[in-house]
This record gives structure tokens, C-alpha cells and sequence, in this order.
């Protein structure tokens, strides 16, 4: 079965402080994706990144930064100089590559980030 | 908007009485997705469709749960006999084969 822990259930930082977001997932498949979404209190999920499983580049795109480790079953999530825009709950999340689960996620518990100003 | 829309974004309804919510996905997504999510958790998996056929239900899904996807386009799911503990966000959620998913707003659901 596939399992994705946030062990972070809170994290509140002062404008301008780096964060991250740790993510650990379970997993038997040997392809698989893994993603984050944030969720503004608005309540709609919105779509941040997509990576798969062989490919453990780290990627930044703007402020953002993930960090992939295959060995350590993890998938960090990094925010420079945070801003209070940045409030949200972050999910991790996991999905096979296809198979029986048919794309299905399976998402964590969700990190609460409240940024101050 | 081409995104995912959801109706109606709030539902209020007393114990025993049925729902029924309404997902529109983006448009030339053939997956479509229903995912529950209670306060403090992440969504949980309920049923998957590729076009018109449910290939997918979770456990999570009771016999008093439905969900239909007529003609591969919208999506409905259905509860009867609504208990307090279906009380929750419902999401949909579409996709073009395995790319990634994206939601709606959410259909948020309080059973009195």
C-alpha cells in the first residue's frame, strides 16, 4: 500500500524566512510520481509540481525549490523568502505510473503554513 | 474559466435526506476523478472514471454512495439516506490520461 507522512503538522515563520516542507512517502512501486499541491484557504487545491520517480534532479522554479532523495524515500519542499501570500496547507502526494491503481493519489495530511508579517 | 467547476459549493441537508453534487471537468480531460476531505486530512480517493466508465471505487464508498459520468462529460455522485459522518469536502478532480490532476472548488457538505 502507498503511504505519504507530513510529520510537520504546523509551521508558522516571519515574512522573508526560508522554509521547508518535509514529505516522506512508502511506496512498492518502482515508478511512481510524486507531487505537491497548495491549498489557500480559498479550499481549491492548486497543482505546484510533478516529478517522477527516476529522475532525481532537484528543480527550482521561482522561490520555490524541491528536493528529491529516492534514498531516503523523501521529497522536500522548499520556500525562499516566504511571503504572507504563502499561507496555505501544502499536501504532498503520490501516485503509481499506471497499473491497477489507475492514478489515483494518495496524499499526505497536509503541512499548515502560516506566514507573518 | 476552463477550469474545473463544481455545484453547488455548499450543501446543507438533514440526516436521511439524499445529495447530489455535480463535477465539470476541463473539457477535453478523459479522467475524472471524486476525492473527501475532512477537516485537518488530505483527500482521500473515493472513485475514478476514464470517460464514461468507472473503473475504480474505494472502500470508502458505501453501497449509499453513486456516481455516474453519462456520456464521458460531467460527473454526479450521489449519497443516500445522508449520515452526520458524510459531513465533508467533496473534490473532483480531471486529468488528460496520466498527466496531473487538477480540482475544483469543492463541494463542502454538512449533514444536520
Amino acid at each position: 500500500a502507498q503511504k505519504v507522512t507530513q510529520a510537520q503538522t504546523e509551521i508558522s515563520v516571519v515574512e522573508k524566512e526560508d522554509v521547508t516542507l518535509d514529505c516522506v512517502y512508502e511506496t512498492r512501486d518502482t515508478t511512481y510520481y510524486l507531487f505537491w499541491y497548495k491549498q489557500p484557504p480559498s479550499g481549491e487545491l492548486v497543482f505546484l509540481i510533478r516529478r517522477n520517480s527516476f529522475d532525481e534532479q532537484n528543480e527550482i522554479s521561482g522561490r520555490y525549490s524541491w528536493n528529491f532523495q529516492k534514498s531516503t524515500s523523501s521529497f522536500n519542499f522548499t520556500i525562499t523568502a516566504s511571503q504572507v501570500v504563502d499561507s496555505a496547507v501544502y499536501f504532498c502526494a503520490l501516485r503509481d505510473a499506471g497499473g491497477t491503481s489507475y492514478g489515483k493519489l494518495t496524499f499526505g495530511q497536509g503541512t499548515i503554513l502560516t506566514v507573518h508579517p | 474559466d476552463t477550469g474545473v467547476s463544481q455545484n453547488p459549493r455548499h450543501k446543507i441537508t438533514k440526516r436521511g435526506q439524499n445529495v447530489t453534487f455535480r463535477c465539470d471537468p476541463i473539457s477535453e480531460h478523459n479522467r475524472l476523478y471524486w476525492y473527501r476531505q475532512t477537516l485537518g486530512q488530505g483527500p482521500e480517493f473515493l472513485t475514478y472514471f476514464q470517460n464514461e466508465a468507472q473503473l475504480e471505487k474505494s472502500r470508502l464508498l458505501s453501497d449509499r454512495f453513486s456516481a455516474e459520468r453519462p456520456k464521458g462529460s460531467f460527473s454526479t455522485l450521489e449519497i443516500q439516506r445522508t449520515e452526520q459522518g458524510d459531513s465533508a469536502m467533496y473534490l473532483c478532480a480531471s486529468s488528460l490520461a496520466y498527466n496531473e490532476q487538477f480540482f475544483g472548488p469543492g463541494t463542502r457538505l454538512t449533514v444536520l
